[in-house]
């Protein structure tokens, strides 16, 4: 089975600390992607990575940045967090040459910002 | 801009009743449209995908209806249960070989005894 995970459930950062989220695969994907997830704006898409050391914003890219050293990881990083980045986080990835387009989500984490 | 627009919102149903969730989409080079199904405090997982070449595709209770002229899909949900309650997600891919999703904005289900 795909196992997604991602390093905290919650968090709670205060307004203008730097943010790391950690996602780590363990399938050997190529594509990997976060998402925020606010109530009645369903999925956004932040940042993907369909290599190490590649990125492309994807709606939503203003106020973060990523990163991919490695082919499991990809990290989503808030330079300078504020309030409007409370949310939940989702991480995915995906293998478009082992299993086609189907995305496989990690459990989210919920990001405060006070 | 929303290019994949999910309607209702909010969804109540009776147990054993069938539960029906509707998406449409403007752009036509969308070639896979997956359903993912959420529970309260988990990520997203895939439910059913079909592709523009089919109309109808069904998997146990499941069932995704695709209108390719009238740029719309649905998800059917037979003999509905507690169970299912949760928020269901459509999606659209943009061409093969786009990696990115554009999902809808969600339908919460309760489905009530």
């Amino acid at each position: 089975d795909v196992k997604v995970t991602q390093s905290s459930r919650y968090l709670v950062k205060r307004t203008g600390e730097k943010v790391f989220l950690e996602c780590v695969q363990d399938m050997d994907h190529e594509n990997m992607f976060w998402y925020r997830q606010d109530p009645g704006l369903g999925l956004r898409l932040i940042y993907f990575s369909y290599d190490v050391k590649m990125k492309e914003k994807g709606d939503i890219p203003e106020g973060y940045s990523v990163s991919r050293e490695k082919k499991e990881r990809f990290s989503l990083i808030l330079e300078s967090a504020s309030t409007n980045q409370t949310s939940m986080y989702l991480c995915a990835s995906s293998s478009e040459a082992r299993r086609g387009p189907e995305q496989y989500f990690g459990p989210g984490t919920r990001l405060t910002v006070t | 801009q929303q290019q994949v627009k999910q309607s209702p919102q909010s969804l109540i149903v009776q147990k054993g009743g069938i539960s029906i969730i509707n998406c449409a989409y403007e752009n036509t080079a969308f070639d896979y449209f997956p359903w993912y199904q959420q529970f309260p405090g988990k990520g997203p997982a895939l439910l059913i995908a079909i592709r523009p070449d089919v109309s109808e595709k069904k998997e146990g209770r499941f069932t995704i209806s695709f209108n390719k002229s009238a740029k719309q899909f649905s998800l059917h949900i037979m003999d509905s249960q507690p169970g299912d309650s949760a928020t269901y997600f459509c999606a659209a891919r943009g061409r093969a070989g786009s990696y990115q999703l554009t999902f809808g904005k969600g339908t919460k289900l309760s489905v009530i005894p």
